[in-house]
Order: structure tokens, then sequence, then C-alpha cells
């Protein structure tokens, strides 16, 4: 079993949609959980970075993590579609160090 | 904001040749990570260092090498490149120090084509 495990798509909604992407965690020493957009030949660029459980909000962009059930959400507000990319999962004890990343969920957002 | 830049953005190069990637951060990060990243397997780090000449093997070092000998500069180094060698490579950093909790800065990474 991966230590993050995240569901590859891809994804298709219309412009406007609620997205939702999700990945789950094994480790429970995870305390890092991070968000990341990577376009088509780019690199990953940070999107969210949160420390334990709760909620983050950015913007159209809300970050949710519940340790309890070791499940992760990103959720999208009216979606575009410059927001179609790859979003990379990722989860860490340490921050930067071992960090552990999902194979990536492929968003389209069609206009 | 930080800035990771990769001297490469697509390399093509032939089987059995020696292979440099390099990558320079200009936030004087003391951490620096490569990674590679191939379709359904995520990204896997292959080397890190937390100081200039430190270097610790992540999770797949074979056939890899680094070199840290400046701050801001650590280089990849395929001594004999293979085929399956093929792939996106990413260089990232991090702020460092004891209790370093900063996430990774990609850079926007090399493909490396080996033929």
């Amino acid at each position: 079993q991966k230590e993050v495990e995240q569901d590859p798509g891809p994804l298709s909604v219309p412009e406007g949609a609620i997205v939702s992407l999700n990945c789950t965690y094994s480790n429970s020493a995870f305390q890092y959980f991070m968000w990341y957009r990577q376009y088509s030949r780019k690199g990953p660029e940070l999107l969210m970075y949160t420390y334990s459980s709760g909620n983050k909000e950015d913007g159209r962009f809300t970050a949710q993590v519940d340790k309890s059930s070791k499940y992760i959400s990103l959720f999208i507000r009216d979606s575009q579609p410059s927001d179609s990319a790859t979003y990379l999962c990722a989860s860490s004890n340490t921050g930067g160090f071992k960090t552990i990343f999902g194979a990536g969920t492929r968003l389209f957002v069609k206009a | 904001d930080v800035k990771v830049t990769q001297s490469s953005r697509y390399l093509v190069k032939r089987t059995g040749e020696k292979v440099f990637l390099e990558c320079v951060q200009d936030m004087d990060h003391e951490n620096m990570f490569w990674y590679r990243q191939d379709p359904g397997l995520g990204l896997r780090l292959i080397y890190f260092s937390y100081d200039v000449k430190m270097k610790e093997k992540g999770d797949i070092p074979e056939g890899y090498s680094v070199s840290r000998e400046k701050k801001e500069r650590f280089s990849l180094i395929l001594e004999s490149a293979s085929t399956n060698q093929t792939s996106m490579y990413l260089c990232a950093s991090t702020l460092g120090g004891d209790r370093d909790n900063s996430p990774l800065h990609f850079g926007n990474g090399t493909r490396l084509t080996v033929t």
C-alpha cells in the first residue's frame, strides 16, 4: 500500500463547477499536508500548505484535513479553464524532508 | 518568491553518456532535493543535500550521484545514462535549519530522453 493514495483521474468538469480532489494517507505521524498544482511541462507549484487537522482557505481554494480518517481534500469553487492541471497531494511529518506525494489527479475544466 | 532554476528544459542524450543536470536557487535555502517524476509512479526522491558538500540518498539513488560545492547550486549526475533514466527531473529546495518544516519549492524540471 502506498503511503499517500490519490485517484489519477482524469476528472472533467464544466466551467463554474465545484471540484473536489481527494487523497488518503496511511502514516499517522504525518503532520504537514500540501497541495501542488502542476501545469503541463512545468514543475509543481505550491498551492496550499496546512498543519494538522482543519480547513484552510485561499481565494477559490479550500484545503481540508481530517486526521481521524486520514483524508485530505482540496475544493475548488467556480472552477476555470485555467485550473486545468494535475493536482498533487503530499504529506510529511517534517515539512520538506521525507515528503510523500500522491500520483496526481489530472483535472480538465471545460469552457 | 523562491526561484529554483534548472539550466535545461529538454535534454537528449545517448546511452552510456555522462549527464549533468544543474539546479540553482536564489533564496539562500539550506536544503536541496532531486526528484524524478514518471507517469503512474509520481515523484520519487533520488538524493538530497542539507548543506554544502553534504548529501543523503533518497529512495532511488542507484545510477545517480550529486554534487553540492556551493550553497545555491545542486547538480545531479548520471554516470552512464541508460534508457530507463528517461524521465522528468525536478529540483526543489526548502529553507532548512534544525526544525525545518517549510514546504518544497520546485523548479520547472528537465525532461531527459536517453536514446
